[in-house]
């Protein structure tokens, strides 16, 4: 069965410093991954996704993500963070883009 | 282009109630998708239609909730009778098509029952 792991709950980072959010998964075979944004009242945002090809994947609002087999994981980053970025993020798997499995979400503060 | 609209926005009601969500998805988006996010937790798919033909609905609690895209365009979530554990957002997104094509989400309905 597919699954999501975001260990961390809720991160504080100070405005101007680097971001990394981690996502663990479970899946028998090449995932599909992704990450979303959710900020309050709104619906999600895709931040950007895999499916096959360079590891290394670039995403929208100065964001990527790092697909690791070896450790079945999708990590986000970002290297400076702006206030506008403070939001829930979800990392999703699955065997295509319509059945996603959601993580439970990471909740991003940003400090001036 | 206009997004994925959904209300109400908000909703209160007594356990036992009923209540109905609506959903327009982007124009010319064939499939259609209701989640609930619960408070703590990521969404989850309750039921996938492509155009007017329910594609996944596994994991929909069949006892109580009720969905229906007559015309293969928006589409209204049922809930009858609600129950506590029901209080979530929920989320109706929409896609070109099936496969590789992404989802739009809408901004959500959160229901509160009490």
């Amino acid at each position: 069965a597919q699954s999501v792991t975001q260990p961390d709950i809720h991160i504080t980072v100070s405005e101007g410093a680097s971001l990394e959010l981690r996502c663990n998964y479970s899946y028998g075979a090449t995932p599909y991954l992704f990450w979303y944004v959710q900020s309050p009242g709104q619906g999600l945002q895709l931040l950007l996704k895999y499916f096959s090809g360079d590891t290394l994947v670039q995403g929208i609002k100065g964001f990527e993500a790092e697909f690791k087999r070896s450790q079945s994981s999708f990590n986000l980053r970002k290297p400076s963070v702006h206030w506008s970025d403070a939001a829930e993020y979800f990392c999703a798997v699955g065997p295509n883009n319509n059945d996603m499995r959601f993580g439970a979400g990471t909740r991003l503060t940003v400090k001036p | 282009e206009a997004g994925v609209a959904q209300s109400p926005r908000y909703k209160i009601i007594e356990k036992r109630q009923s209540v109905a969500f609506w959903c327009n998805p982007i124009s010319g988006h064939a499939t259609l998708y209701w989640y609930q996010q619960i408070l703590g937790q990521g969404p989850k798919l309750l039921i996938q239609f492509q155009n007017n033909g329910v594609v996944d609905d596994s994991q929909l609690p069949k006892d109580r909730f009720s969905a229906e895209r007559l015309k293969g365009v928006d589409s209204t979530l049922k809930i009858q009778p609600a129950k506590l554990e029901d209080s979530a957002v929920y989320l109706c997104a929409s896609s070109l098509a099936q496969g590789r094509y992404e989802q739009y989400f809408g901004p959500g309905t959160r229901l509160t029952v009490t």
